[in-house]
């Protein structure tokens, strides 16, 4: 199995402030990396596919990026609404795997 | 626009089965796929599988090989997910979610609200 490791495991950011969130693939998996934000006691929600693809009527401020085994997500200008739990996915091999999540909180 | 309604919570007991259901609309149904992806609580995300509305054809993760079943009713832009020989560790939310693409290089795009599936003596 491919795993994702995601780092860091959560932060703390502020209204404003720019972030970013990694996720490191076991092996390569070219660009076949989804990222999906989940807010407590909801579905998640699908904001970028192909790693670097907004997803339709996400925020310009969201932002992926990597090929291969690194990849990142950068929040730039954070909203209230951003804070959340963020997940990446792989869906290079035929077990898809997501990474732990990352809590993003209010600091 | 895009919608995934799934059934209501289930309590089951050990050993039982469950049947999950989820009722698309806003898209044509054949042109995609369904996943299924559960979360245990206060845990993270595992993905069951998925099946094609097109031709019926599914792909479990191994973990469920044996124990789940898809299917879908194109009649009836409806998708199921069966579960079986219920176990305490399958007590989790079960979603239903959009699978654009194929095999590889998909992506899970509108996503059901959630069923949560109790499994306790």
């Amino acid at each position: 199995d491919i795993q994702m490791t995601q780092s860091p495991s959560s932060l703390s950011a502020s209204v404003g402030d720019r972030v970013t969130i990694t996720c490191r693939a076991s092996q390569t998996i070219s660009n076949y990396l989804n990222w999906y934000q989940q807010k407590p006691g909801k579905a998640p929600k699908l904001l970028i596919y192909a790693a670097s693809i907004l997803h339709s009527g996400v925020p310009s401020r969201f932002n992926g990026s990597g090929s291969g085994t690194d990849f990142t997500l950068t929040i730039s200008r954070l909203q209230t609404e951003d804070f959340a739990i963020y997940y990446c996915q792989q869906t290079y091999s035929t077990l898809y795997t997501f990474g732990q999540g990352t809590r993003l909180d209010i600091k | 626009q895009v919608q995934l309604v799934q059934s209501g919570a289930e309590v089951k007991k050990p050993g039982a089965s469950v049947k999950v259901s989820c009722e698309t609309s806003g898209y044509i149904f054949t042109t995609y796929g369904v996943s299924w992806v559960r979360q245990a609580p206060g845990q993270g995300l595992q993905w069951m599988g998925w099946i094609s509305a097109y031709n019926g054809h599914t792909n479990y993760a191994q973990m469920f090989q044996g124990r789940v079943t898809m299917t879908t009713d194109t009649s009836t832009n409806m998708a199921y997910l069966e579960l079986r020989s219920l176990r305490a560790d399958d007590t989790a939310v079960y979603y239903c979610a959009r699978h654009y693409g194929g095999n590889s290089g998909a992506s899970l795009d509108y996503w059901g609200q959630g069923t949560l599936v109790t499994v306790s003596s």
